[in-house]
């Protein structure tokens, strides 16, 4: 099993749409999570990070299941530019640097 | 501030060669990192520098080496390269190395083939 698993896509949704991404990890020392976000042959940057109690960005919002071990990630009224892959990032547990990339969701918004 | 560079962007090695990835940042971070991403499988962590001074490896080190070589720089060399090296090379930087609970800013990519 992967460390951090993510439903790869695509996720092909209209403008105005909204959309969910899950994504699992297996390491229950796990102490930092995040969502990248990736445009098509360029870097990944910082979407943001996930807390305990969620949290809400404008029309993102992400949340943690500590117990199930999950967290997602809502874009509510999807625009053109929303169209990216995003990529769960969990970071901590015991024994040296480990923050585990998801492979990622590609999501296309189409007008 | 131009964050994290690399150079070279794009770069074709015969089997056998090797090169050496260059990566610099200017927002004094203290902790920088080498990832590959291949498709399919996300990024990777090949090396990584919680700071100055130090170097350990990360998931897939083999075939690779590493030289912090001050705060600023940090590369990566492939002494003999082989195709199944053939990957997007990224740099990255963060604050510090604390669990991972810092951002990490990413420079542009190397895009690497190998033949």
């Amino acid at each position: 099993r992967k460390e951090v698993e993510q439903d790869p896509g695509p996720f092909n949704v209209p403008e105005g749409a909204t959309v969910a991404f899950n994504c699992t990890y297996s390491n229950s020392a796990s102490q930092s999570f995040f969502w990248y976000r990736q445009d098509c042959r360029k870097e990944p940057k910082l979407l943001m990070s996930v807390y305990s109690s969620g949290n809400e960005d404008g029309r993102f919002t992400a949340q943690l299941n500590r117990a199930s071990q999950y967290i997602s990630l809502l874009i509510r009224d999807s625009k053109l530019s929303d169209s990216a892959t995003y990529l769960c990032v969990v970071n901590g547990g015991t024994g040296g640097f480990k923050t585990i990339f998801g492979a990622g969701t590609r999501l296309f918004v189409k007008a | 501030n131009a964050g994290v560079t690399q150079t070279p962007k794009f770069q074709v090695l015969k089997t056998g060669q090797s090169m050496t990835l260059q990566c610099a940042q200017d927002m004094n971070h203290n902790s920088m990192y080498w990832y590959r991403q291949d498709p399919g499988m996300g990024l990777r962590l090949i090396y990584y520098s919680a700071s100055e001074g130090t170097t350990d490896k990360g998931e897939v080190p083999n075939g690779y080496n590493v030289s912090r070589l001050n705060k600023r720089e940090f590369s990566l060399r492939l002494e003999s390269a082989a195709p199944s090296q053939t990957s997007v090379y990224f740099c990255a930087s963060s604050e510090l190395e604390a669990g991972g609970s810092y951002e990490q800013y990413f420079g542009p990519g190397t895009r690497l083939t190998v033949t």
